[in-house]
């Protein structure tokens, strides 16, 4: 089956970097999406990556590794309104988005 | 400005009842989705559609219907027969379904069932 994990829950402090990773299990790749969703509204795009290795945009970059089934997002300089869960989702070979349960990250001062 | 419009926002329904969610966007996007979420859960397709009076089954269709008479608009219908429809809904649209653009989602419908 299709399957694509990521942590529940992460924990970090205002200021520092954080990394969220995700692996994946899927029939075929045709990308992989992170996304931002806070709580109670609709997830925003982050980044997509098809390509193996790191896509920066800001603070946020995303690397992927289609040979080890593996992507992390990477926060730095972190906020408080970085607080949210992250979406983690590949599509497969259908161009079908499989989506994994998020990773809901907390933010202390 | 463009985007994608669901509504209502929050829904109460008594058991029993069959509920319309409603969905419209103006990007002029081709494919249109709607997708289900619970705690603890990825997202979960229910149908979607590539094309104006076409749509498709998604994993968990049952207890769902759609049309899609116009481009712009993608009504969910949440029947009686859906076993356990206490949910947070999310509409999303992109350009075409083949493609691998990213998903535009609307706010999100959150229905209850009392």
């Amino acid at each position: 089956g299709q399957n694509i994990d990521q942590p529940t829950e992460m924990t970090a402090t205002e200021g520092a970097i954080v990394q969220i990773n995700c692996t994946y299990q899927t029939s075929g790749f045709n990308g992989l999406f992170w996304y931002q969703q806070h709580a109670g509204e609709a997830p925003t795009f982050l980044s997509y990556n098809v390509l193996d290795g790191l896509e920066e945009k800001g603070r946020f970059s995303s690397f992927l590794s289609r040979s080890k089934g593996y992507s992390y997002l990477l926060l730095k300089e972190l906020q408080m309104k970085d607080s949210a869960s992250y979406l983690c989702a590949v599509m497969d070979s259908n161009y079908q988005l499989i989506w994994g349960a998020g990773t809901k990250l907390i933010i202390k001062p | 400005d463009g985007g994608i419009t669901q509504s209502p926002k929050y829904l109460f329904r008594k058991e029993g009842q069959n509920v319309t969610l409603s969905c419209e966007q103006n990007l002029n996007h081709d494919a249109m989705y709607w997708y289900r979420q619970d705690p603890g859960q990825g997202l979960r397709l229910i149908y979607y559609s590539q094309i104006v009076n076409d749509f498709q089954k998604g994993d968990i269709a049952e207890g769902y219907s759609v049309s899609r008479e116009k481009k712009e608009s993608f009504p969910l219908t949440v029947t009686s027969a859906q076993k356990n429809p206490t949910a947070f809904y999310l509409c999303a649209s992109k350009t075409g379904d083949g493609d691998t653009g990213e998903l535009f989602f609307g706010e999100g419908s959150r229905l209850t069932v009392l």
